[in-house]
């Protein structure tokens, strides 16, 4: 069974700063997706990014960006020049490809990230 | 991408008695599913739902707890069932397409008091 580990409960940041949330993975699988979720206080699930794993390139997504290695099963995220509306729970996920395989989302424990003014 | 309309967005409930969530999706989807979110904690499946067939149970939740209905491709239910307060959490319904990212409703709040 797959599993995602976020090791990081809580982060912080100054506003207009840079921040990376870590991520890692286990699968047997070669061929999958990872994402990222953020969840505000409203609790919306909100998409902010997503990986094929088969993509070497690393996907950007305005200020936000990946960082995977899919040898050492790591994707973390990056957030460049932080704003105020950034403060959420943020998730890594992951989610078979593999033909016959469900394609359902596993999620890690998330990461509290705080903005500071 | 999808639209996901969820109702009720909270409600207090009883000890014993049962509630039924919907989830309404503004296109035709290949996938829904329901998750669980206690309180400060992660998402949880609880089940895939199958359009025209039982739905998929993850390990530790059960159908006559969890009775879930896909009557069709735009449209799910998931039934709380004898509920505790235990069962007090938020429920998500997510919904997409083979190969696309899954989307999310608001979610539903439920307190059992």
């Amino acid at each position: 069974a797959q599993t995602v580990t976020q090791s990081q409960p809580e982060m912080s940041v100054q506003e207009a700063e840079t921040v990376t949330l870590s991520c890692t993975y286990d699968t047997s699988e070669s061929d999958y997706y990872l994402f990222w979720y953020k969840q505000p206080p409203s609790r919306q699930m909100i998409l902010v990014i997503r990986q094929e794993a088969y993509k070497q390139q690393n996907a950007t997504e305005n200020r936000f960006s990946v960082n995977f290695q899919k040898a050492a099963k790591s994707f973390s995220l990056k957030i460049s020049d932080s704003q105020l509306g950034d403060a959420a729970m943020y998730f890594c996920a992951y989610r078979s490809r593999a033909q016959g395989g469900s394609e359902k989302l596993v999620f890690g424990k998330g990461t509290k990230l705080t903005v500071n003014p | 991408s999808a639209v996901i309309s969820q109702k009720p967005s909270r409600d207090i409930c009883q000890r014993g008695t049962s509630l039924t969530i919907q989830c309404q999706v503004d296109s035709q989807v290949t996938m829904m599913f329901w998750y669980r979110q206690q309180p400060g904690q992660s998402l949880t499946l609880i089940a895939t739902a199958n359009q025209g067939s039982e739905a998929t149970y993850e390990s530790g939740f059960v159908i006559d707890k969890f009775p879930i209905s896909r009557p069709n491709l735009t449209f799910s239910t998931l039934t709380v069932s004898n509920m505790s307060p235990e069962d007090s959490s938020i429920y998500l319904c997510s919904a997409g397409q083979l190969g696309s990212p899954l989307h999310f409703g608001n979610g539903t709040r439920l307190t059992v008091t």
